[in-house]
């Protein structure tokens, strides 16, 4: 079974360009999870999808950070303009949406470095 | 809202020591428990799980956890670590119904040769 993709594995970038991700799931999984996880934390949640739907973006800064999911299948989560403080690993993961079992299963994450 | 707290930042440990991780949570409703590992340079990977059932999970590498409902607590356990374990580990909640995933801060352990 494959795994969650996701690309570009590494970006570099300068503070005020903007910047793309995308993630593709685990086949048959609905929900889809984006984290950003800076140096020394914890991942924190940013968005959640369900299917198309959007169930939780309250972390997700929206001035700045904008995800889709128009299929409900992959993910693009974009920043635009990018700061400084958004270089971190941005980490994508998938799970199935009925029954109890909420196992996430995650990608490599897309480092990205804001110069 | 939902919240997790691992008590310990960094954690160091000799070989053939045995560990233990804690983790607490709070919400009142149904959770998942998660137990992941980061290894160095490499991508998260699900250590073990709890959704229902025996409250005493044990997981992959020798690592098992308990659930005690009473104390919202899920602590990872492992009787005897390898330089190997060296990596970060992280407690995971997720909300049964809505799915919503919260993640601790993680705990740095290191094990001495």
């Amino acid at each position: 079974e494959a795994g969650v993709a996701q690309s570009p594995r590494y970006k570099i970038i300068e503070k005020r360009q903007s910047v793309a991700f995308w993630c593709n799931p685990i086949s048959g999984h609905a929900t889809l999870y984006w984290y950003q996880q800076i140096l020394g934390q914890g991942p924190k949640l940013l968005i959640q999808f369900q299917n198309n739907g959007v169930v939780d973006d309250s972390q997700l800064p929206k001035d700045r950070f904008s995800a889709e999911r128009l299929k409900g299948v992959d993910s693009t989560l974009k920043i635009q303009p990018a700061k400084l403080e958004d270089s971190a690993v941005y980490l994508c993961a998938s799970s199935l949406s009925s029954g109890r079992d909420r196992t996430q299963y995650f990608g490599p994450g897309t480092r990205l470095l804001v110069l | 809202a939902q919240s997790v707290s691992q008590h310990n930042h960094h954690v160091i440990l000799s070989e053939a020591a045995s560990l233990e991780l804690g983790c607490n949570y709070s919400y009142g409703g149904t959770v998942n428990l998660f137990w992941y590992v980061q290894y160095p340079g490499q991508h998260l990977q699900l250590l073990l799980k709890y959704f229902s059932g025996d409250p005493l999970v044990k997981g992959i590498k020798g690592f098992e956890a308990e659930f005690i409902k009473s104390k919202f607590s899920f602590n990872l356990r492992k009787p005897s670590v390898q330089w190997s374990d060296t990596a970060e580990y992280f407690c995971v909640i997720i909300v049964t119904n809505a799915g919503k995933s919260t993640f601790g801060d993680g705990t740095t352990l290191t094990v001495k040769p």
